[in-house]
Parts: C-alpha cells; sequence; structure tokens
C-alpha cells in the first residue's frame, strides 16, 4: 500500500504563497493520478484539483482556478501544490490523495495545516 | 456543477444499524465512494464503486446506490465508528471530483 507523507504546517501571510509537499513511498501515484484536497476548519472536504501525471492531465476546481498549481515531479515521486494569493479563508488542512480521474481516493497523505494571518 | 446532499447527524445506539444517505440527481448512474474520517486524521476509504470494500475494511460496512440517493450502511455499530463520513463522486461532466458536506455519527 503506498504511503503518502506531506510537509509540515506553514504560517503564512495573507497575500503571500504557499507551497506543500506529497511524498510517495512503496508505490507510485504516477498512473494512479494525484488530488489535492482541503477541509476548512469544522467545515467537509473540498476537491481542489489534480493531475495524473502519466497522461500529463491535470483539472482544477473553478474556484481555485489561477490561483493553485499542482505538479509531480517523476524523479522523486513527490506532488507539490502551490496556492497563491492567500486569504484568511485559505486557512484549512490541505490533504493529498492519490486516485481519481475518476476512481477513487485510496491513499491519503496525513495532512498539512495552512494557518493564514493577516 | 453536480451537488451531494448528506444530513449533518446521524446518532444511534450501540448495536444498531446505521444507514447514512447521499442524495444527487440520478445518482445511480455513477460510482459513489465512502470515506471515515476520525477527528484529527486523514479521510480512509471504507466502500468504493458503490458497493465494493477495500482490504482491511469490516463486512459491516456496506454500500448500495440506486435512483437519487447512495447509502453507506453500517451494521452493528461500534463505539469506533463514530467518525464523519463522506460521499464522493467524480463529474465526469466537469472532469472533477466533487463531495458531499459529510455526515457525524454519533454512537450513544
Amino acid at each position: 500500500q503506498v504511503q503518502l507523507v506531506q510537509s509540515g504546517a506553514e504560517v503564512k501571510k495573507a497575500a503571500s504563497s504557499v507551497k506543500v509537499s506529497c511524498k510517495a513511498s512503496g508505490g507510485t501515484f504516477y498512473n494512479h493520478g494525484i488530488s489535492w484536497v482541503r477541509q476548512a476548519p469544522g467545515q467537509g472536504l473540498e476537491w481542489m484539483g489534480g493531475l495524473i501525471p502519466i497522461f500529463d492531465k491535470r483539472n482544477y476546481t473553478p474556484k481555485f482556478q489561477g490561483r493553485v498549481t499542482i505538479v509531480a515531479d517523476k524523479s522523486t515521486n513527490t506532488a507539490y501544490m502551490e496556492l497563491s494569493s492567500l486569504t484568511s479563508e485559505d486557512t484549512a488542512v490541505y490533504f493529498c490523495a492519490r486516485g481519481g480521474f475518476p476512481g477513487a481516493f485510496d491513499s491519503w497523505g496525513q495532512g498539512t495545516l495552512v494557518i493564514v494571518s493577516s | 456543477s453536480y451537488v451531494l446532499t448528506q444530513p449533518p447527524s446521524v446518532s444511534l445506539a450501540p448495536g444498531q444499524t446505521a444507514r447514512i444517505p447521499c442524495g444527487g440527481p440520478n445518482i445511480e448512474a455513477k460510482s459513489v465512494h465512502w470515506y471515515q474520517q476520525k477527528p484529527g486524521q486523514a479521510p480512509v476509504l471504507v466502500v468504493y464503486d458503490d458497493s465494493d470494500r477495500p482490504s482491511g475494511i469490516p463486512e459491516r460496512f456496506s454500500g448500495s446506490n440506486s435512483g437519487n440517493t447512495a447509502t453507506l450502511t453500517i451494521n452493528r455499530v461500534e463505539a469506533g465508528d463514530e467518525a464523519d463520513y463522506h460521499c464522493q463522486i467524480w463529474d465526469g461532466s466537469s472532469d472533477q471530483a466533487v463531495f458531499g458536506g459529510g455526515t457525524k455519527l454519533t454512537v450513544l
């Protein structure tokens, strides 16, 4: 079973950017797809976007289009999510998850807390 | 965009059967996946493709999908099943994942 390990918590100023990493071990997401899902405090899960590296196919939900970039490095089995123009509403736990396009998400990272201060 | 609707909460006593609905227009035409999330933890896949279980998930967890409602059923509920449960589909028309709002299962 693949394990996804994410980078540590971040505290950012409003208007800045954050980049979160997600490294796979014991397997790959290269031909499975990798997505980023966020969860604001006390809220549900929200899909931000994802990509399936083997086809170089990516998609972002309209809410984040233009602010989020998701990339993958095959050589290190690591995916990255960068979110720009941060506001306090971006304070959330960000998860990477393997799958989608169109299957279920069968493995999840542990989550990365991003706090945005004004 | 496609919307999935879940009740905010379900409460029942240990040993009872929990049925958690997930509503959406003609949802039976889509594959529905279910995740269990305990406080402070990442979600865990418990049912995929409407009714299949990943290895390691107890047989007490099952799923069904018909008409406009998919349902996660948990037989003989235990205290350890207390968690948030999220349904999810892939919207092929927009090529995006969609999650329901989540249902908090409380075992009294």
